[in-house]
């Protein structure tokens, strides 16, 4: 089992919709969790950073962490088609490097 | 802030040849950079970790001396990618955590490196 799952997608929607992104992760030992964006034949840029429990908000990104079932997500309101974009999601422990889901597509249509 | 360059951007190169990848933080002091690598539409592989001062860490399945990583100053980590083969064609990124950054374990990524073995 990895320890960060996240579904690949492709997931399009249409612009101006809200977009859910999840994640889940097995190791009870990370302390803080990122959403990253990554455009084709680019690096990874920052989204968010997480702490704790509950919701951190953003212009219109909100990631939420539930760390009593594991689970993040990424909500994106009124999704544009520059959003369009590999979304990932990352947990991480103390001073050891980030771990990695596998990344969902995003397509928003305009 | 948080600028983290790469260069070069893309090299092509030919089999068995050395390849340098450098990886500076712009604007604050890394003790710490990162190495990965990705694949078309895979997620990133870390490689090692590459601590200021000392020897790099590398993941299980990385060959050290295969991928030399040195980690000279606070703002500069090289990786040279030696004999060069199809197979190592790859994107390479590498990332630094900020040292004076109190608090923060963000990773800043730079652009990456893709590069072509022919």
């Amino acid at each position: 089992q990895k320890e960060v799952e996240q579904d690949p997608g492709p997931l399009s929607v249409p612009e101006g919709a809200i977009v859910s992104l999840n994640c889940t992760y097995s190791n009870s030992a990370f302390q803080y969790f990122m959403w990253y964006r990554q455009y084709s034949r680019k690096g990874p840029e920052l989204l968010m950073y997480t702490y704790s429990s509950g919701n951190k908000e953003d212009g219109r990104f909100t990631a939420q962490v539930d760390k009593s079932s594991k689970y993040i997500s990424l909500f994106i309101r009124d999704s544009q088609p520059s959003d369009s974009a590999t979304y990932l999601c990352a947990g991480g422990a103390g001073r050891r490097a980030l771990t990695f889901g596998s990344g969902t597509r995003l397509q928003v249509q305009p | 802030g948080a600028v983290v360059s790469q260069h070069p951007s893309r090299v092509i190169c030919k089999s068995g040849t050395s390849v340098k990848i450098e990886c500076r933080s712009l604007d604050f002091q890394a003790t710490t950079m990162f190495w990965y690598r990705q694949f078309p539409k895979q997620s990133l592989m870390l490689m090692a970790t590459s601590n200021e001062g000392s020897k790099a860490t590398y993941e299980q399945g990385v060959e050290k001396d295969k991928f030399l990583i040195n980690h000279a100053s606070l703002t500069l980590s090289t990786l040279t990618v030696t004999s060069a083969h199809p197979e190592d064609s790859s994107f390479y990124i590498c990332s630094a955590r900020d040292r004076d950054r109190v608090g923060s374990d963000t990773q800043y990524f730079g652009p990456g490196t893709r590069l072509t073995v022919l």
